[in-house]
């Protein structure tokens, strides 16, 4: 079974461009999640996505968007590109994630995002 | 609201020494405690988890952690280290009764292992 892709691997932007990065969760997952890794911060969520509905945020501007897909696959949007946003960005896909169920949430290589 | 602390962002062990990890954590409501381990340009791989099942948990490559409710502690540990297991190592919790797998991290412990 192929695990959690991510594209690109890696990104050079400027500063006010904006970017977009893919995530395609393993097959039959439903719920996508991202992340931003940095050495300052460490690792933080942005939000979650299942059955194409953004289920979870974290603490972050609105800069920061994303999608999901009706095959899950998912995306995420950051505009108005900021210094700060250098980061390796993590997408992890697991089952259902419901209220009580623990699923394994599986990590992508990720996404290594350079602000110029 | 919940949190994770990680006390130590770095260890140093010899090859075959104990390895142990501290994580405290903090939650308002009964916890899903995970450890979580990153080798370089990687992503995360689960290295176990504690769902309520049973205190001690037993994990892969030959880690556990035991979850001590009074201490608010999940240490990882490993009897005998090997210089493979030279990585960042991540606790992170989520909440029982959330929908959803928005797990909040602990800042990270990079083990090194010498020979």
């Amino acid at each position: 079974k192929a695990g959690v892709t991510q594209t690109p691997r890696y990104l050079i932007k400027t500063r006010g461009q904006q970017v977009t990065l893919s995530c395609s969760p393993i097959s039959g997952h439903r719920s996508v999640s991202w992340y931003q890794q940095t050495p300052g911060q460490g690792l933080q969520f942005l939000f979650e996505y299942f059955s194409e509905t953004q289920r979870n945020k974290g603490n972050f501007p609105g800069r920061f968007s994303g999608r999901q897909f009706s095959n899950s696959r998912s995306e995420m949007n950051v505009s108005t590109l900021e210094l700060g946003d250098s980061a390796l960005y993590l997408c992890a896909s697991s089952l259902n994630s419901l209220a009580g169920v623990s699923d394994e949430q599986f990590f992508g290589p990720g996404t290594r995002l350079t602000v110029l | 609201a919940q949190s994770v602390t990680q006390l130590g962002s770095h260890v140093s062990v010899s090859e075959g020494a104990l390895v142990l990890l501290r994580c405290n954590y903090s939650s308002s409501v009964p916890p899903y405690l995970f450890w979580y381990v990153q080798y370089p340009n990687q992503g995360l791989q689960l290295l176990l988890k504690y769902t309520s099942a049973a205190t001690l948990v037993k994990g892969i490559n030959g880690f556990e952690a035991e979850f001590k409710k009074s201490e608010t502690s999940f240490h990882l540990t490993k009897p005998s280290a090997h210089m493979s297991d030279a990585a960042e190592y991540f606790c992170a919790v989520s909440a029982f009764n959330q929908a959803g797998t928005a797990l909040i991290f602990g800042k990270g412990t990079t083990l090194s292992v010498s020979s």
